[in-house]
Formats: structure tokens, C-alpha cells, sequence
């Protein structure tokens, strides 16, 4: 079982709200760690979205609208990413990340967001 | 302005080595961890390994441990990758990155392709 679990893909359509998750491996604790969320569109860079722990602990990337925000939810174990107000612009890959045990870096397979 | 060139890439047949350099400029690199990750076609980013600022900490993932060993020339601004024992599924483009606490990783070189044949 992958350390972080993504869905493969997800649909929403211009100006609604998408919703992503990542799962950590059972075992693992979602409040334990920050979850990095990151951009990529074809032929692109990552681009650094946000990070999430806490309300008190996070951080949000340089030109990142507020439009994309993180959250948690301890009952699914899982790093939430939000996008209000979908845009065409918005259709990429999403993909969060871990810095496990504080020895290595983890990255979920991913989400691709397309916007209808 | 922070400035990462990655280098050293190439088409290479399976179980042949290869030095991958990354050339840093517009920050104080000596400051800074510093991260290597792949990017194979059509997949997802790989964390592949990072070490400390002065080089005193190297941690790699595991599917590399053992092939791979990163270092870095502070005096020479450069970070390098080793790569050994060369397989088809090492086939991606391969980053630098610029560690950053709050972000992971701040900024990004452009990549250098290393293509294994079998």
C-alpha cells in the first residue's frame, strides 16, 4: 500500500469547488505531518501550492490565489486540498507530498483535475 | 535571482554509470539542502535523495539506496548525483531542487533527460 494515496483524476466544472484528497497509509498519522501540495501542467515545473498541518501551521505558496486551501480530515486520515471558483487555468496534475520521518521525501501519484 | 542547470544526461545502455551535475547560482548554496527527483514520462515527480547544507546528512529513497549517492562542491556551487548500475526504469528527466522548509522545494532547474536502452 502506497504511503500516499491520490484519486487518479477528478471532474468539476468552471466556478464550482474540487476537492482532493490524500490518504496516508494506515499507521501513519495525518496530524503527524505537514502536507505539501503542489501544480504541474504539461511541459511544466511543480509549483509549490500550499502547505497544511494546522490552522496555526501552514503556509501558502508566493502568488497562490486563496482560492486554494488546505485542510485535514483526521477521520479519513487524509490532506485535503480545496479549489473554489474552478478555472479553466486550473486543469493539471495535483500532486501532495510528505517529508517522511524526517528523512525522506514522499510524493502521492497524483490527481488530474480536469475542468468541464 | 536563484538559478539551477542541471547536467550531464544523456542516452546510456543498461548498466553504465552516469554523474549528473547541478550548477547553483543567485542564492548562498552552501546554506541550503538540496534535493535530486524524477520525472519519468507520463508519471508523477520521484523524491530520489537530499543533503544537508554542509553535506553532513544524505538521505536517499529507497528504491535508489545503494545505486545512487548525492554530493555537493560548496566551493564550486554544484550539487552532483551518481548514478550507477543503470536500469530502463531510471529513464526520466532528473531535477535539482532547492530545499525550503516551508515549501519542500523552492525552486526547480530545468532538468537533464537520461534515457536508458536495454
Amino acid at each position: 500500500q502506497p504511503l500516499l494515496t491520490q484519486p487518479t483524476s477528478l471532474s468539476a466544472s468552471p466556478g464550482a469547488s474540487a476537492r482532493f484528497t490524500c490518504t496516508l497509509r494506515s499507521g501513519i498519522s495525518v496530524a503527524t505531518y505537514r502536507i505539501y501540495w503542489y501544480q504541474q501542467k504539461p511541459g511544466s515545473l511543480p509549483r509549490f501550492l500550499l502547505r497544511y498541518k494546522s490552522d496555526s501551521d501552514r503556509q501558502q505558496g508566493s502568488g497562490v490565489p486563496s482560492r486554494f486551501s488546505g485542510s485535514k480530515d483526521a477521520s479519513t486520515n487524509a490532506g485535503l486540498l480545496f479549489i473554489f471558483g474552478l478555472q479553466s487555468e486550473d486543469e493539471a496534475d495535483y500532486y501532495c507530498a510528505i517529508w517522511y520521518n524526517n528523512t525522506s521525501v514522499v510524493f502521492g501519484g497524483g490527481t488530474k483535475l480536469t475542468v468541464l | 535571482q536563484v538559478h539551477l542547470v542541471e547536467s550531464g544526461g544523456g542516452v546510456v545502455q543498461r548498466g553504465a554509470s552516469l554523474r549528473l551535475s547541478c550548477a547553483a547560482s543567485g542564492f548562498r548554496f552552501s546554506s541550503y539542502g538540496m534535493h535530486w527527483v524524477r520525472q519519468a514520462p507520463g508519471k508523477g515527480p520521484e523524491w530520489l535523495a537530499f543533503i544537508r547544507y554542509d553535506g553532513s546528512d544524505k538521505y536517499y529513497a529507497d528504491s535508489v539506496k545503494g545505486r545512487f549517492t548525492i554530493s555537493r562542491d560548496n566551493s564550486k556551487n554544484t550539487l552532483y548525483l551518481q548514478i550507477n548500475s543503470l536500469r530502463p526504469e531510471d529513464t526520466a528527466v532528473y531535477y535539482c531542487a532547492k530545499g525550503n522548509s516551508e515549501a519542500l522545494f523552492d525552486y526547480w532547474g530545468q532538468g537533464t533527460l537520461v534515457t536508458v536502452s536495454s
